[in-house]
């Protein structure tokens, strides 16, 4: 298995542009979910699925950051439009329904807003 | 709602010192527990996790980590450090319950390991 794969592995955009990150989860996992890592805040987690349905956007900071997940083996972080405080690695990490087998983590997307 | 705390931000050992890493939790019941261990540059990789039984879990890389439930701690411990183990260190608790907040993992600020020679 080729783990959960994310891409761009980096993003440079100029502010006020749209951002997508996206997302392939491992085969068979039935939870994805999107983190966002800053120095200042840590690990956060913006928004998670399950079976493709999103359960809890309580972290997602406003309305300019949304997710998608048209399938099983895709999900997409959109924010539009971008600005520097937005510049972050994100993650995406999914697990299976136990809870028990943990979770994955991709490699994640380094956004640059300037 | 659930918390982690991880009071050392940076920890300096020397390679073959013994090291322990501290994580103190805030949850209403025996939460699930983990430990995660990210490179630069890379993603979080599961060390180890704690679920019920027996209260000192081994992980990969020779790490292990004591369940203490009256100190509400979850301490992650290697007895000789080697100079590849430098990296942040993240403990993370999962709410047992349903609702919400069951399925999520709330990190703590993590810790960076530096590891001299």
């Amino acid at each position: 298995d080729a783990g959960v794969i994310q891409s761009p592995r980096h993003e440079v955009t100029e502010m006020g542009q749209e951002v997508t990150l996206r997302c392939k989860p491992i085969s068979g996992h039935d939870y994805l979910f999107w983190y966002r890592q800053t120095m200042m805040r840590g690990l956060e987690l913006l928004i998670y699925f399950n079976n493709n349905v999103p359960i809890d956007d309580s972290g997602m900071p406003e309305d300019r950051f949304s997710a998608k997940m048209p399938n099983a083996s895709f999900s997409t972080l959109k924010i539009q439009p971008s600005e520097p405080r937005d510049s972050a690695v994100y993650f995406c990490a999914s697990r299976p329904g136990a809870f028990l087998y943990g979770y994955t983590f991709g490699s994640g997307t380094r956004l640059t807003v300037v | 709602a659930q918390s982690v705390t991880q009071p050392d931000i940076h920890i300096t050992v020397s390679e073959g010192a013994s090291l322990e890493l501290r994580c103190n939790y805030s949850y209403g019941a025996t939460p699930y527990l983990f430990w995660y261990v990210q490179s630069p540059g890379q993603g979080l990789q599961l060390l180890l996790k704690y679920f019920s039984g027996d209260t000192l879990v081994q992980g990969i890389k020779g790490f292990e980590a004591e369940f203490k439930r009256s100190q509400s701690s979850f301490n992650l411990r290697k007895p000789s450090v080697h100079w590849s183990d430098a990296a942040e260190y993240f403990c993370a608790v999962g709410a047992r319950a349903g609702g919400t907040s069951y399925g999520k993992l709330t990190f703590g600020q993590g810790t960076i390991l530096t590891v001299h020679p």
